[in-house]
């Protein structure tokens, strides 16, 4: 039973290209969560997915970034005319309940890595 | 705004000896609190924890404490060893998770 698999795991993108990010969760779960965690900082929230909604993305950028769940397929985290400042570790994580309350937590992958030059 | 604080961002302890992890938070509110675990180059993983409603939960080596009165939670790890060095983020849930900035831990043999 395969984790939550993240890729590529390393991307590297020159300042005005774009960045297609993509995550399968476990195995049974439907929540997916993207998560960015910027140097030096700790991991923040960015979007929660369920398959084909957005049910919460207080956490994105207003302008270049976007986010889906298709019904087949990876989520898509998606950063337009990626910036030096989109630089960072991009992690998923799945659940098999919602966001919020829960003792067991998130399941993380193993991260995608931006560097824009 | 960060509703999960902690403030060592590293800590160095003897192999054998007791790892103290402090974290605090700010909203009363919040129902669960948990620790993840951090190596380099990979993701997070879960390691224990704690409903607000307890104030310990133990779990081998790891003991995740709560003190709601003062909005702080411990994790101790005892005794410790050097495969227990990483980067240890504590979260807490309401609607959300909201995650600490971490505490890089270093088990010196």
């Amino acid at each position: 039973n395969a984790g939550v698999m993240q890729n590529p795991r390393h991307l590297v993108r020159r300042r005005g290209q774009e960045a297609r990010l993509r995550c399968s969760p476990m195995k049974g779960h439907s929540h997916v969560y993207w998560y960015r965690q910027l140097p030096e900082e700790g991991l923040k929230f960015m979007v929660y997915l369920q398959k084909e909604n957005i049910i919460d993305e207080s956490g994105m950028p207003k302008e270049r970034f976007s986010a889906e769940f298709p019904k087949e397929g990876p989520s898509i985290l998606r950063i337009q005319q990626v910036v030096r400042g989109d630089s960072a570790a991009y992690f998923c994580a799945s659940s098999h309940t919602g966001q919020g309350a829960s003792l067991e937590g998130y399941t993380f992958g193993s991260g995608t890595r931006l560097t824009v030059v | 705004d960060q509703q999960v604080k902690q403030n060592s961002p590293s800590l160095s302890v003897q192999e054998g000896r007791i790892s103290i992890l402090n974290c605090d938070y700010t909203n009363s509110m919040f129902d669960y609190f948990l620790w993840y675990k951090k190596y380099p180059a990979e993701g997070p993983t879960f390691l224990i924890s704690i409903s607000s409603i307890k104030d310990k939960n133990e779990d081998g080596r790891f003991t995740v404490f709560l003190n709601k009165s003062a909005k702080h939670l411990s994790l101790h790890i005892v005794p410790s060893q050097p495969g227990d060095s990483a980067v240890y983020f504590c979260a807490a849930t309401g609607n959300q998770f909201y995650f600490g900035t971490g505490t890089s831990l270093t088990v010196i043999p």
